[in-house]
């Protein structure tokens, strides 16, 4: 069974230029998790979708950031205009279920650089 | 609202030798389980151990193994017969309602 996996693994863009990062979750997984780590801090929470809803968006820093999961499959997250402090790793990751004993299934992470 | 703190930002153990990453936390969930990932240098986040807050037990996976005290709200892991291989940074997280609240990690460096 494939794992979670993200695209791009990397991203160096300029600032003021937009990025879509990708994350495919594991098939089958309704819940869907957008994490980042910024300047080797700690990992955040940013969003969660159950299917193609979202259902907790708390974690978004800014109207700057887009999360999006049509159908209910695959999620983008979108970045527009990026700036700086937007530059970390990004993960992704998906769990069957919410309770405190589901496993979150993290992805490899995209690692964006804004210059 | 969960808070999970890892105090050690680096930690030095000895190749064969067992080293304890420290972790508490603060919840109002009656029920909450605690998670440790590895993340080695290469990026990805690897799942390595699980304890349930009404497990009986202390949770053991092959040589990682959690020291679980609820009263004093810790979950320290305990890496036996340190391997170069276990150098990476480590974090301790707890989810809730999906959500999960992650510590500051700990960087675990294994010398030969």
């Amino acid at each position: 069974e494939a794992g979670v996996t993200q695209f791009p693994s990397h991203s160096v863009i300029e600032k003021g230029q937009t990025v879509t990062l990708r994350c495919d979750p594991i098939s089958g997984h309704d819940n869907l998790y957008w994490y980042r780590r910024v300047m080797g801090k700690e990992i955040k929470f940013l969003l969660h979708f159950v299917k193609e809803s979202k259902q907790d968006e708390s974690g978004m820093p800014n109207n700057r950031f887009l999360a999006e999961r049509t159908g209910g499959t695959y999620s983008t997250l979108k970045v527009q205009p990026a700036e700086l402090e937007d530059s970390g790793v990004y993960f992704c990751a998906s769990s069957q279920g919410v309770s405190h004993y589901n496993e979150q299934f993290f992805g490899p992470g995209t690692r964006l650089t804004v210059l | 609202a969960q808070k999970i703190t890892q105090t050690q930002p680096g930690m030095f153990v000895q190749e064969k030798e067992a080293v304890t990453l420290d972790c508490t936390y603060d919840t109002s969930d009656p029920s909450y389980g605690l998670f440790w990932y590895k993340q080695p240098s290469s990026g990805e986040m690897i799942f390595l151990i699980y304890q349930g807050s009404y497990d009986q037990q202390n949770a053991t996976e092959g040589r990682y193994s959690l020291n679980f005290q609820k009263a004093r709200k810790s979950a320290n892991l305990v890496i036996s017969a340190s391997q170069l291989g276990d150098s990476a940074m480590y974090f301790c997280a707890m989810p809730s309602a999906g959500k999960s609240t992650f510590g500051d990690g700990t960087t675990l460096t294994v010398k030969p």
